[in-house]
């Protein structure tokens, strides 16, 4: 089954880092990009940036440069997404999903809490 | 950065043709893609590269451009297609959604 499997939701204290899962199966991991985007609650959904996992390549938000580190695992076909100095404005449903020009498959989210 | 507008809200009457506009500059010059997003639930790609339905979405879903605006358009609109709608470009290579669009259907 074709799928982007995310980590379970987190809850974090201002200034601390979240690191969000994603596990694809079903396809060949190594032919699809995938860029991860945020939904703040009840708000839009904000493209954070994108990451090959044929080579490693990454393009970030400029909004999240320095702060955003996306990296690939070809062994579990996992792609991580960490995010750090975490403030309240962070908190968010994370989705990582397949890039094919558009983005064709979606993880569930996963929802990351930013609270003292 | 480059900006795509949608319209905060729509409402369309049951049955009747739903029209959602994205507007930014040059549209035209570039391949839209459109997202349904249903309350609690990850988006789904409805449209993509402009006038392209994947599998299983009807054609009662489909896409215009003119100028600067890109229109989807939702034929015989039901109650299921309730929902967020939300339109994307790639900007040097960088992604850019719209603010997004609530379909109420009536």
């Amino acid at each position: 089954q074709v799928q982007l499997m995310q980590s379970g939701g987190e809850v974090k204290r201002p200034g601390a880092s979240v690191k969000v899962s994603c596990k694809a199966s079903g396809y060949t991991f190594s032919s699809y990009g995938i860029s991860w985007m945020r939904q703040a609650p009840g708000q839009g959904l904000e493209w954070m940036g994108w990451v090959s996992p044929s080579n490693g390549k990454t393009n970030y938000a400029q909004k999240f440069q320095g702060r955003v580190t996306m990296t690939t695992d070809t062994s579990t076909n996992t792609v991580d997404m960490e995010l750090r100095s975490l403030t309240s404005d962070d908190t968010a449903v994370y989705y990582c999903a397949r890039v094919a020009s558009y983005f064709d498959l979606w993880g569930r989210g996963t929802l990351v809490i930013v609270s003292s | 950065s480059y900006e795509l507008t949608q319209p905060l809200s729509v409402s369309v009457a049951l049955g009747q043709t739903a029209r959602i506009l994205c507007g930014g500059n040059n549209i035209g010059d570039k391949n839209v893609h459109w997202y349904q997003q249903k309350s609690g639930q990850a988006p789904v790609v409805v449209i993509y590269s402009d006038n392209n339905r994947p599998s299983g979405i009807p054609e009662r879903f489909s896409v215009s451009k003119s100028g600067n605006t890109a229109t989807l358009s939702i034929s015989r609109a039901q109650a299921g297609d309730e929902a967020d709608y939300y339109c994307q470009v790639w900007d040097n290579s960088a992604g850019v959604f719209g603010g997004g669009t609530k379909l109420t259907v009536l």
